[in-house]
Formats: C-alpha cells, sequence, structure tokens
C-alpha cells in the first residue's frame, strides 16, 4: 500500500463549488504539505504543517485552506472554486527523526478541474 | 521572484548518452539540494541530494554536482536508459530559515531515445 494517499484522483467541478481534497500517511511523519503544480511553474507550496497543532501558509495561500485532522491527515479545501485552481495537487510529507534532512515524500496528486 | 530556475524546459538524449539536467539558484542562504524525478500520473519521488558542504554526491548512475559559487547544479544521468524519460525537478532548502520547506524549480523534461 502507498505511503502517502490522496483522494480524489480526479475532480472535475464547477465555479463556486466548495471542494476538499483529502491526504492520509501512514509514514508516521509529522510534517505535511500541500503544493499544487501548473505548467511551467513547478510545485508551489500552499500551505504546511509541522505537527496537528501547527499550521502556516505557503506562497499561494490565497483561496486555500487546511485542516490537520491527526498527525496522518491533512485536507486541503477550496471554499469557492475559481477556474484559475485548475491544476494538479500533491500533498507531502517529511520527518526530521528519518535523518533524511528535508526530503519530501509525494503522494500520487489530484487532478482538479474548475469550469 | 523565481529563486531557484531551471532553464531548459526539455532535453532529449540517445540511450547510453549521458543527460546533464542543470540548476541556478539566487538564494545564497539555501544549503541543501534536491533532485525529485517525476513521471505522468504519479508524484514526484526523490533521486538524490547534497549538502552545501559537498560538491559532489554520487548514487549509482546518478551524480549531482555543486557549484557554490556560481550557486549552479546539475544532475548527470550516466549512462541514461528510456526508463529515466520523466520531469526532473531541482529544489532547495535554507534550514535557517525555512525549517525544511523546499523552494522547487519550474521542472525538466528528459527523454531518453531507444
Amino acid at each position: 500500500d502507498a505511503d502517502v494517499t490522496q483522494t480524489p484522483r480526479n475532480r472535475i467541478t464547477k465555479t463556486g463549488k466548495r471542494i476538499m481534497l483529502e491526504c492520509s500517511q501512514t509514514k508516521g511523519h509529522d510534517r505535511m504539505y500541500w503544493y499544487r503544480q501548473d505548467p511551467g511553474l513547478g510545485l508551489r507550496l500552499i500551505y504546511y504543517s509541522f505537527d496537528v497543532k501547527d499550521i502556516n501558509k505557503g506562497e499561494i495561500s490565497d483561496g486555500y485552506s487546511v485542516s490537520r485532522q491527526a498527525q496522518a491527515k491533512f485536507s486541503l479545501s477550496l471554499e469557492s472554486a475559481i477556474p484559475n485552481q485548475t491544476a494538479l495537487y500533491f500533498c507531502a510529507t517529511s520527518d526530521l527523526a528519518s535523518g533524511s534532512r528535508d526530503t519530501q515524500y509525494f503522494g500520487p496528486g489530484t487532478r482538479l478541474t474548475v469550469l | 521572484d523565481q529563486q531557484v530556475k531551471q532553464n531548459s524546459p526539455s532535453l532529449s538524449v540517445q540511450e547510453g548518452r549521458i543527460s546533464i539536467l542543470n540548476c541556478d539558484y539566487t538564494n545564497s542562504m539555501f544549503d541543501y539540494f534536491l533532485w525529485y524525478k517525476k513521471y505522468p500520473a504519479e508524484g514526484p519521488t526523490f533521486l538524490i541530494s547534497i549538502s552545501s558542504i559537498k560538491d559532489k554526491n554520487e548514487d549509482g548512475r546518478f551524480t549531482v554536482f555543486l557549484n557554490k559559487s556560481a550557486k549552479h547544479l546539475s544532475l548527470h544521468i550516466v549512462p541514461s536508459q528510456p526508463g529515466d524519460s520523466a520531469v526532473y525537478f531541482c529544489a532547495a532548502s535554507d534550514w535557517g530559515t525555512s525549517y525544511g520547506k523546499l523552494t522547487f524549480g519550474q521542472g525538466t523534461i528528459l527523454t531518453v531515445h531507444p
């Protein structure tokens, strides 16, 4: 089984709809991240969480919110989706205790299309 | 302001030859660098990393070189194989201020022809 899972894998929604993307991990890592990938722009950080009580904005957090329900679960919400939020979304985890400094482990991604 | 740049959107190489992927950065505080590989419909997977106290790190066919004075790193794949065809992202971090957050480049699409 995959260590980092994301649901759904694909989602098509309409402008103005609320949508939640979910991420779960079995790696036991404390740190979790949400990124979006757009063609030509690489991966950009939306939000990150270093533990259950710690949530931080990334470089492109406007229009997004997150919830860290447990160490293993980190959800990303779009309260009112807009077309320019169409992108690939990735969840990632990392753990200082693992000794592999800054190495993040990614889920398979969610392809979101906002019409 | 793109702090990590991969200026070549794509690279095409013949099987068995060397692939060289390049990455430039502007933030002199970056002290750890990573390369990730991404296949279609999958998430990025970690490939190799290098600390700023080193100038070279090798792992099998993959070698990363770091030139701190030029703020440049490169990934060498020797010999290249068709299975290496993927998007490659370089990433950098600055422990002092970013505490493990990564800044990614735009990615380079590598195609290895049989």
